[in-house]
């Protein structure tokens, strides 16, 4: 079967650094995102890795080994309004995008 | 760009009534388009993949009576809950894939809040 995982719940400082990690083990790859969710809204895409290594976008990196099937997600200077849950979704060799349960985030003061 | 639209935002309706929700993707064309259901503090899950003529793909468990999906463009697919209950209350989201293969990002509209009375 397709599965993925990720902690179900963190909490960090305002301020802080966070890493959220997310193992896949699906029928094939095509990629990896990961989307934002604020409670009540929708997802909005964050980032999309198919090769190996490190895609940087300001704030937030994400990683990929797809030897090992491990993804994270790298949030730096945490602000108050980075508190939301976090989305990974993989996409398996027909294309279909396989949903992890997301990640929620807490940041305190 | 890649801007989706979802309307309505809210609806609260009494129990039978049928209600659709559109979903439009505004600045781009989307040959597949996704619905999706999240009931609170839950991920999201994926009721039917919408492509642009031709019938919908439903999710297993997902009745393809109780909610049709209707794509008959590029830029447009609608979701109609058929007699909706209270236990069809939930947050429905669409979302759209631009046409350049199936490892392009989603991108979501901003949700129907579904309240059945």
């Amino acid at each position: 079967g397709q599965n993925i995982d990720q902690p179900t719940e963190m909490t960090a400082t305002e301020g802080a650094i966070v890493q959220i990690n997310c193992t896949y083990q699906t029928s094939g790859f095509n990629g990896l995102f990961w989307y934002q969710q604020h409670a009540g809204e929708a997802p909005t895409f964050l980032s999309y890795n198919v090769l190996d290594g490190l895609e940087e976008k300001g704030r937030f990196s994400s990683f990929l080994s797809r030897s090992k099937g491990y993804s994270y997600l790298l949030l730096k200077e945490l602000q108050m309004k980075d508190s939301a849950s976090y989305l990974c979704a993989v996409v398996d060799s027909n294309y279909q995008l396989i949903w992890g349960a997301g990640t929620k985030l807490i940041i305190k003061p | 760009g890649a801007v989706v639209s979802q309307h309505p935002s809210w609806v609260i309706c009494k129990s039978g009534t049928s209600v659709k929700i559109e979903c439009r993707s505004l600045d781009f064309q989307a040959t597949t388009m996704f619905w999706y259901r999240q009931f609170p503090k839950q991920s999201l899950m994926l009721m039917a993949t919408s492509n642009e003529g031709s019938k919908a793909t439903y999710e297993q468990g997902v009745e393809k009576d109780k909610f049709l999906i209707n794509h008959a463009s590029l830029t447009l697919s609608t979701l109609t809950v058929t007699s909706a209950h209270p236990e069809d209350s939930s947050f429905y989201i669409c979302s759209a894939r631009v046409n350049r293969g199936g490892n392009q990002p989603q991108h979501f509209g901003d949700g129907t809040r579904l309240s059945i009375l």
